[in-house]
């Protein structure tokens, strides 16, 4: 089952511009985290964020949370051509480390 | 963070045959480990998670009998794909968690990139 959608699909920018992604999900949660995926890879975990948390920032990354609206967004800053890639939310199911993920965005970064 | 070694990252088998796939947690031991699948540009579906010396807990839809899945050391889980079929194709990847808690992120093998013909 997914626990969450991502939005957009797929998002295609020039380096230098910013990448935000957007992430509804529709259970009450202990937290929120973000992971990357190059091509054909397995995932790489970027940033966790718990639920009593509104905003974290890694380097050029930010991610928001809103527990109202069950959302959170995650922003890259100067994007990469390196930055290309599928990034994905996930939440854990209550009580136990199962990660659940969302439907991914796929972003694209043009040089 | 912890290190998940995959293998093999990609194998071609036969229909009818059975293929195994290794997950190591190189620098961790780990009593649970998750095993994902992921069709072309979608996300991972969460198929399984392996419980070191006991049975595994399969998610709903997913057959234990087709997918089976041993976790017989502490770095060390595999998952065995029976008389695999070309709908069995699918990119497979495992994860450990660091900690036994929800509140810690998982870490990923590179993935396992099976095709049935």
């Amino acid at each position: 089952s997914q626990q969450g959608e991502e939005d957009p699909q797929a998002l295609s920018i020039q380096e230098g511009e910013n990448a935000t992604m957007n992430c509804s999900y529709k259970t009450s949660i202990n937290n929120l985290q973000w992971y990357r995926q190059n091509s054909g890879r397995g995932l790489v975990h970027l940033i966790l964020i718990r639920s009593n948390e509104r905003e974290k920032h890694s380097g050029r990354l930010r991610v928001t949370l809103d527990t109202s609206k069950k959302s959170s967004s995650l922003l890259i800053t100067a994007s990469r051509a390196a930055d290309t890639a599928s990034y994905f939310c996930a939440t854990p199911t209550r009580d136990t480390d199962k990660l659940i993920f969302g439907t991914g965005t796929r972003l694209q970064v043009f040089p | 963070g912890a290190v998940v070694s995959q293998h093999p990252s990609w194998v071609i088998c036969k229909s009818g045959t059975s293929v195994k796939i290794e997950c190591r947690s190189l620098d961790f031991q780990a009593t649970t480990m998750f095993w994902y699948r992921q069709f072309p540009k979608q996300s991972l579906m969460l198929m399984a998670t392996s419980n070191e010396g006991s049975k595994a807990t399969y998610e709903q839809g997913v057959e234990k009998d087709k997918f089976l899945i041993n976790h017989a050391s502490l770095t060390l889980s595999t998952l065995t794909v029976t008389s695999a079929h070309p709908e069995d194709s699918s990119f497979y990847i495992c994860s450990v968690g660091r900690m036994s808690s929800y509140n810690s992120p998982l870490h990923f093998g590179n993935g396992t990139r099976l095709t049935v013909t």
